[in-house]
Order: C-alpha cells, then structure tokens, then sequence
C-alpha cells in the first residue's frame, strides 16, 4: 500500500506566477484536502475535495483551485502569486474524510 | 466555527520525564480532536484521535490524551520522554465528516534535554 506522494518536493517561483502542485492519493482513498503551513505556523484548510467535487473550502481566496481526477489524484493551482503564499503545501487523503493521512509537503518559495 | 489554543510554542523536558503538552479547543458542536506529529521537513503523522467513546485516548509511540468536556481540553501525555519524541506537535480539531477540514493550533515544540 503506497501512502500519500506530493510533487514536487520544492519549488521557486516569482511573484505574479502561477504554479500547479500535484498529489498523489493512498490507495482506497476518494477524499483529498490541502492545506497551507505557514513557517512556524500550524497548516490552515484550504480545501477538499470528494469524488471530483469541491465540497469544503477554508477562508483563501479564487486564486487558489483545484482539481480531483477520476484515480482521486489532485492538482493545488495558485494564480497571481504573492510573496505571503510561501509556505509548505500539504495534501491529506482520507476515506469519506474523517481520519486523513498527509503527504510530506511540497516548500513553494515565492520570490 | 472552532479554533484551537496550545499553551507554549516551545516545551522543554529531560529524558526519561513526563511529557505534557497543552491543548484547549472552542467548537459549536461536539468535536472530534486530533494530535499530530511532524519530524522535520516530514508531513503530519496521527498520534491519535477522539471522536466518541472512552475519553482516555491511547496512540502511537506510548502517547495517550483526555478528552475533557467541562475544560474544553484535550492534553497529550507520555510518561516517560524519549530523544526521539523531539518534533512540533499540533493539536487539531474537526466538527466531523471532514468537509470544513481539520483547524489546527500553532503547534508546540517538543525539546528533549539528555
């Protein structure tokens, strides 16, 4: 059974960009949520997503979208970066939500 | 809503001493309540959760946590520290199915001292 898989490991970009960061489900997982781990912070809720369907948003704004693919794969797209979205991007998959297991994090740096 | 306070950011014990890391919670329903583990530059692993049942919690690793309502706490113990428990611990709270997500503390640093 492989865990949960997030690429890439790190990441620079400038400010005004775009990125896309991708993970990878557990095996047997429908339920994918990412999060935003600010340094010395504890992760904020960006979203979640159940069977391809948005269905639970934290306070972030449009910029930051989503999408869940049939296998339960997930894309995290930020428009327009801004230097206050560095940060380690955390991806947790789970079974119908509750118990969620996390990725090891993809660090965007935002220059 | 809900939200979740750990009393000190850093928390210093010898070896061998008992752990005790501090978490109070606000929730509008009952809340089911998490602690996590994170080594670093690692992801989060679950020590262990609440969500009904005995409020006495045991986890991973000889962790364990009580679930007190009329304190709105849910502190994580251990006995007896190890070197390998230094990490940042978060305390996280979620009103259940998942679909608002897990609300995180800020987390405590757990130093242990030889």
């Amino acid at each position: 059974e492989t865990g949960v898989t997030q690429s890439p490991t790190h990441l620079i970009k400038t400010r005004g960009q775009q990125v896309t960061l991708r993970c990878s489900s557990q095996s047997g997982h429908n339920t994918v949520s990412w999060y935003q781990q600010a340094l010395g912070q504890g992760p904020q809720f960006i979203f979640q997503y159940y069977r391809e369907e948005e269905n639970g948003r934290g306070n972030f704004p449009p910029r930051f979208s989503g999408l869940q693919f049939p296998n339960y794969s997930s894309e995290l797209n930020v428009n327009a970066l801004e230097l206050d979205d560095s940060a380690l991007y955390l991806c947790a998959s789970s079974l119908e939500g509750l118990r969620q297991f996390f990725g090891p994090g993809t660090r965007l740096t935002v220059l | 809503a809900q939200s979740v306070t750990q009393l000190g950011s850093h928390v210093s014990v010898s070896e061998g001493a008992l752990v005790l890391l501090r978490c109070n919670y606000s929730s509008s329903v009952p809340p089911y309540l998490f602690w996590y583990v994170q080594y670093p530059n690692q992801g989060l692993q679950l020590l262990l959760k609440y969500t009904t049942g005995a409020t006495l919690v045991k986890g991973i690793n000889g962790f364990e946590a009580e679930f007190k309502k009329s304190e709105t706490s849910f502190h994580l113990t251990k006995p007896s520290a190890h070197m390998s428990d230094a990490a940042e611990y978060f305390c996280a709270v979620s009103t259940g199915g998942g679909a608002d997500g897990l609300t995180f503390g800020k987390g405590t640093h757990l130093i242990i001292q030889p």
